[in-house]
Parts: structure tokens; C-alpha cells; sequence
């Protein structure tokens, strides 16, 4: 596609439940990477996959949050007894090689609430 | 690790001048500078590797500084479309983790 695109746009859940973000990359983007972004806050490293690998998951807050990219396209992060910490803007973002030389392209975001 | 931005608000009326700043306490083997607006994706502005570069594009620039280890990024003669919240993001040396700063929320007023 034209643009890294994610879904939902929002999310409201409620304290426990499973939620599960979507992001479809640049096509032929190597590099994917998720961002969580906190109101008023910068984006904060999440993980990275080159391809299907996932190279880097250190910035994962804990083992409710998992993240997968299976055939090396779309990637989806996956919250598990969400709680209402977990309230935040998930970024995706995408890269043809190297990020740090490249520039990320970001999508438009999930907003997730956790009531 | 995480980069300090200053200030962390400007106005500004049209057709004014500004100046963000961004240091690191480390090393930094590049800078990125991203415009986000409310509700959007940040959006890509320029890149800044070692070596003391400088850049730009229409009234927009940065230099950045390897030894000083920060950047600044200048706008000039501010638009309306200015406005957003502007995000420094540093690459540390030896550490391979990308880091973005808190931003600094610029308005520009007609």
C-alpha cells in the first residue's frame, strides 16, 4: 500500500480482555517496528522484525505483550489481560532497510483505552 | 538513554523564527527530527548522521553537533502548518537502541 496502515483506529477494552493491533507495512518493507506512545510522550521502543525474525523484543513491558509478523508482512501485537496501564497510542512503523538511516514511516496509530 | 528536548512548548505568530534543541548524554551516531500532529502519524522531516552535517529543506534546517552530541532544529519564517509537536529521535553509539525524545509542541498563530 501507499502508507503503513493500522487497525482498529481505536480500541476500548475492558480491564482483563485480549486485544489484537494490526499493522500492514509499506510493501517490500523490510524492517517493522512497533512504538507505544503514552499521552504527551514520545514514542517508546517496543520490537522489531527484519522479515519474519524478530530481532529485538527488549522493549516489550512484559510477557502479556507479544508480537508477530509470520510471513515477513503484516505484523500484529497482541496484549493479553489488558490493564488499564496498557492505555496508550500503539505505532507501527516500517522501513526499507535501515531504519536509523532511512527514517521510520509511522502509521496513523491504534488508540487503545483500557476501562 | 532517552534524548532531552528544550524547549517543551513554543508559540509563535506567523512568520516568526524558532529553534528546538535536542542533547544526549551519549554518544549519538545519528539524529532524526519527526513532526507529529494531534491525531496523526509523526511524519518523517530529515536525518542527520555523524559528522557535524547540516540540512534542509524549504525553511526548515538542523545541524547537529557529534561533539556536543545534540542538535538543534531551526524553522523560519513559521507557516500555520508549522504547528505539531516535533520529536527528536537519537541513535546512541555502541548501543544500537533507538531513542525518541518527550517533543516540543510548537503553535504557530495567524
Amino acid at each position: 500500500g501507499a502508507g503503513v496502515s493500522q487497525s482498529p483506529r481505536y480500541k476500548v477494552a475492558k480491564r482483563g480482555q485480549d486485544v489484537a493491533l494490526r499493522c500492514d507495512p509499506i510493501s517490500g518493507h523490510v524492517s517493522l517496528f512497533w512504538y507505544q506512545q503514552a499521552l504527551g510522550q514520545g514514542p517508546e521502543f517496543l520490537t522489531y522484525f527484519q522479515n519474519e525474525a524478530q530481532l529485538d523484543k527488549s522493549g516489550l513491558p512484559s510477557d502479556r505483550f507479544f508480537a508477530e509478523r509470520p510471513e515477513g508482512s503484516v505484523s500484529t501485537l497482541k496484549i493479553q489481560r489488558t490493564q488499564q496501564e496498557d492505555s496508550a497510542v500503539y505505532l507501527c512503523a516500517s522501513s526499507l532497510g535501515s531504519a536509523v538511516i532511512l527514517g521510520y514511516t509511522f502509521g496513523s496509530g491504534t488508540r487503545l483505552t483500557v476501562v | 538513554q532517552q534524548p532531552v528536548q528544550s524547549p517543551q512548548a513554543v508559540i509563535l505568530r506567523e512568520g516568526e523564527d524558532a529553534v528546538i534543541n535536542c542533547s544526549s548524554s551519549k554518544a549519538l551516531y545519528s539524529v532524526h527530527w519527526y513532526r507529529q500532529k494531534h491525531g496523526e502519524a509523526p511524519v518523517f522531516l530529515m536525518i542527520l548522521l555523524k559528522g557535524g552535517e547540516q540540512k534542509g529543506h524549504d525553511k526548515i534546517s538542523a545541524s547537529f553537533n557529534e561533539k556536543k552530541q545534540q542538535s538543534s532544529l531551526y524553522l523560519t519564517a513559521s507557516q500555520l502548518s508549522y504547528s505539531g509537536t516535533y520529536f527528536c529521535g537519537t541513535l546512541v553509539y555502541n548501543f544500537n537502541k533507538f531513542y525518541f525524545g518527550s517533543g516540543t509542541k510548537l503553535n504557530v498563530k495567524p
